[in-house]
């Protein structure tokens, strides 16, 4: 099983929609984020969770709404998003700490229409 | 201002050669971590390289090397032997501040070409 895994690989939903992006570490890590890549712009921290406590959320539109249910699981829920939003998702884990490596799963490339 | 600079959106070189992707950062903390990250096509973000603001020498990993030039706030990422599989995305990043601060700044990245 590789490192970081995420599901869907891609998603197309309409405003009104309610979907769900999973992650899931197999790493032995304790800490999970979510990051946010649009076109031109350099990576966003949305959330960080650390022994599954949120510890940071980066000003994000209550329209996403993370989970984090163990060290092991990540989930980003998603309701009535704007085309706007329109980017890739990804997930990272790590051990925590400021010398360690985050290491990151392949992304969810997700149209909102 | 950016915490993270990368001046060269795109940069070609020819396989075999070596490469210097440059970065540059800002920040007043003294203990800071500077990562390199490689995005091929399929989106997924890889690690390469990591030099702490501590070290005494500078990182290496196999054909990556960083240049850390502490004075200059620079840490560029130098690719020798550049194989055709090298093309992408690189970004780089950095770490500020005491253990329990996880937050990464990205660059906006450079994409290198290489050509046979």
């Amino acid at each position: 099983e590789t490192g970081v895994t995420q599901t869907p690989r891609h998603l197309v939903m309409g405003m009104t929609n309610k979907k769900s992006l999973k992650c899931e570490q197999h790493l032995g890590h304790n800490a999970m984020y979510w990051y946010k890549q649009s076109a031109k712009k350099p990576l966003e921290l949305m959330f960080v969770y650390s022994l599954e406590e949120r510890v940071e959320n980066n000003s994000v539109p209550s329209r996403f709404s993370p989970e984090c249910p163990n060290s092991s699981h990540l989930f980003l829920h998603l309701h009535t998003l704007q085309p706007e939003d329109s980017a890739l998702y990804l997930c990272a884990s790590s051990h925590g700490g400021s010398r360690e490596t985050q290491y990151f799963g392949p992304g969810t490339r997700l149209l909102v229409l | 201002a950016q915490k993270i600079t990368q001046t060269q959106p795109g940069m070609f070189v020819q396989e075999k050669e070596a490469v210097t992707l440059d970065c540059t950062y800002d920040t007043s903390d003294p203990s800071y971590g500077l990562f390199w990250y490689k995005q091929p096509s399929s989106g997924e973000m890889i690690f390469l390289i990591y030099q702490g603001s501590y070290d005494q020498q500078n990182a290496t990993e196999g054909r990556y090397s960083l240049n850390f030039q502490k004075a200059r706030k620079s840490a560029n990422l130098v690719i020798s032997a550049s194989q055709l599989g090298d093309s992408a995305m690189y970004f780089c990043a950095m770490r500020e501040g005491s253990y329990n601060t996880d937050k990464l700044i990205f660059g906006t990245g450079t994409r290198l070409q290489v050509f046979p």
